[in-house]
């Protein structure tokens, strides 16, 4: 069955080091995309990819980055973590045509800066 | 205005009732609308979606959407303790990414 998997699932690092939180999709969808979910913000946009090579910036993109090298994959770089990067971070994926665009979520990654 | 507007409840309902979520939004040009569930420590979960006014019906779950008045609505009918989660409604304005609420905590008691 198709899925979109992430890893790792709990991340722990300290202030300063860079992560890459990965996101993988055998949907074969073109629309790749990172939210992050804190209490009292709900769902925010970071970063989403149309497809190969093409990346954009969403509501809360400042401190990470995205590549897209292939359909599959679109892995999310916090380039020096900040504590107020601690959250629960979502990839999801849909696909490219269609004017429902209705969006599949991985299982997320709990990811703590101390 | 904010975007998409729920409210956090928490809504609580006996089992066995009616449960209705309710989500204003405030882009007109909106065009496609979603109900996701969100379990504690899960992902969210589609649950349906709707882009014509009126009501669309999957199972036990309604959906209602009335863009004159900028308001869909989700209704859960014969609720059971397992539908206890947040619901989270979406909105996408004609492009692939969607602006999400905050969500409703819904507790359905036995």
């Amino acid at each position: 069955d198709a899925e979109i998997t992430q890893s790792p699932r709990h991340k722990i690092t300290e202030t300063g080091r860079q992560v890459t939180l990965a996101c993988h999709q055998t949907w074969n969808h073109n629309n790749m995309f990172w939210y992050r979910q804190d209490l009292g913000h709900g769902l925010r946009l970071i970063h989403y990819s149309y497809g190969v090579h093409d990346t954009n910036k969403g509501e809360v993109s400042d401190g990470y980055s995205v590549s897209r090298s292939n359909t599959e994959d679109l892995p999310l770089t916090l380039e020096s973590a900040a504590s107020s990067q601690t959250s629960v971070y979502f990839c999801a994926s849909s696909e490219r045509e269609g004017a429902t665009y209705e969006q599949y979520f991985g299982p997320g990654t709990r990811l703590t800066v101390t | 205005q904010k975007e998409v507007e729920q409210n956090s409840g928490p809504l609580s309902v006996p089992e066995g009732a009616i449960a209705s979520l309710n989500c204003t939004y405030s882009d007109r040009g909106s065009q496609s609308f979603f109900w996701y569930r969100q379990y504690s420590g899960k992902s969210p979960e589609l649950i349906m979606f709707i882009y014509s006014n009126g009501d669309k019906e999957d199972g036990r779950f309604t959906a209602q959407l009335n863009k004159a008045s900028q308001y869909v609505s989700l209704l859960i009918r014969d609720s059971q303790p397992s539908d206890s989660a947040t619901y989270l409604c979406a909105v996408n304005k004609g492009y692939s990414t969607l602006t999400f609420g905050k969500g409703t905590m819904l507790l359905v008691s036995p």
